[in-house]
């Protein structure tokens, strides 16, 4: 079974610095995806970023990476010269299986929730 | 992505009322989904539709009832339900595809059942 964990229940972080988001996984699948999702008061999940356990290169969107350290099932996501409208809980997904093939479930962690202060 | 919708956004029920929601995606995609998030606990997928079928039901009680009548549409219907069963409740949808497919997600339903 897929399990994600994220460590971190809150963040308080200044307006233009960097902050990175924890994020570690267990699985025992060889293929698999991780996501990022960010979820504002307004409670819209909102798709961030994604990143295969095959792909090479470690993903990045604007001012979002994802930091993935495949040997340490670690996948922390980096948010550069972080901004007001940045503050938010921040979910960390994996993409789980089901028997057959088709649409798949996701794994979610406990969510961190980012405050960006002036 | 904004091309999933909600309604109503909240809803207020007593626990002997009879309640639909309803979610609709404008994305073209062939799987949808119904995610239940409580506080303090991380989502909980509940349903999962594949192409109009219905390929997973993760241990809900038959007080939820899913239909979804095409790939665009999708419902849950709410009766009897107890207060435990207040939660923000989420739709999502996706291309089923050979790996890596993106849940795109609705603004969600806020459920009060008093």
């Amino acid at each position: 079974a897929q399990k994600i964990t994220q460590t971190q229940p809150g963040m308080f972080v200044q307006e233009k610095e960097a902050v990175t988001l924890d994020c570690t996984y267990d699985t025992s699948d060889q293929s698999y995806g991780l996501f990022w999702y960010k979820q504002p008061s307004s409670g819209e999940m909102i798709f961030l970023i994604y990143q295969g356990s095959y792909d090479e290169q470690n993903a990045t969107e604007g001012r979002y990476s994802l930091n993935f350290q495949k040997a340490r099932k670690s996948a922390n996501l980096v948010i550069s010269a972080s901004q007001l409208g940045d503050s938010a809980m921040y979910f960390c997904a994996m993409r789980g299986t089901f028997g057959i093939q088709g649409a798949q479930k996701l794994v979610f962690g406990q969510g961190t929730r980012l405050t960006i202060n002036p | 992505e904004t091309g999933v919708t909600q309604t109503p956004r909240h809803l207020v029920m007593g626990m002997t009322n009879k309640k639909s929601l309803k979610c609709e995606q404008h994305l073209g995609h062939n799987a949808m989904y119904w995610y239940k998030q409580s506080a303090k606990k991380p989502l909980e997928l509940m349903f999962v539709y594949n192409f109009k079928e219905q390929t997973e039901n993760n241990s809900v009680p038959s007080r939820f009832s899913p239909e979804c009548p095409n790939s665009s549409h999708l419902f849950l219907h709410l009766h009897t339900l107890q207060p435990e069963d207040s939660a923000l409740y989420l739709c999502a949808s996706s291309q089923v595809a050979s790996g890596g497919e993106t849940q795109y997600f609705g603004p969600g339903t806020r459920l009060l059942v008093l």
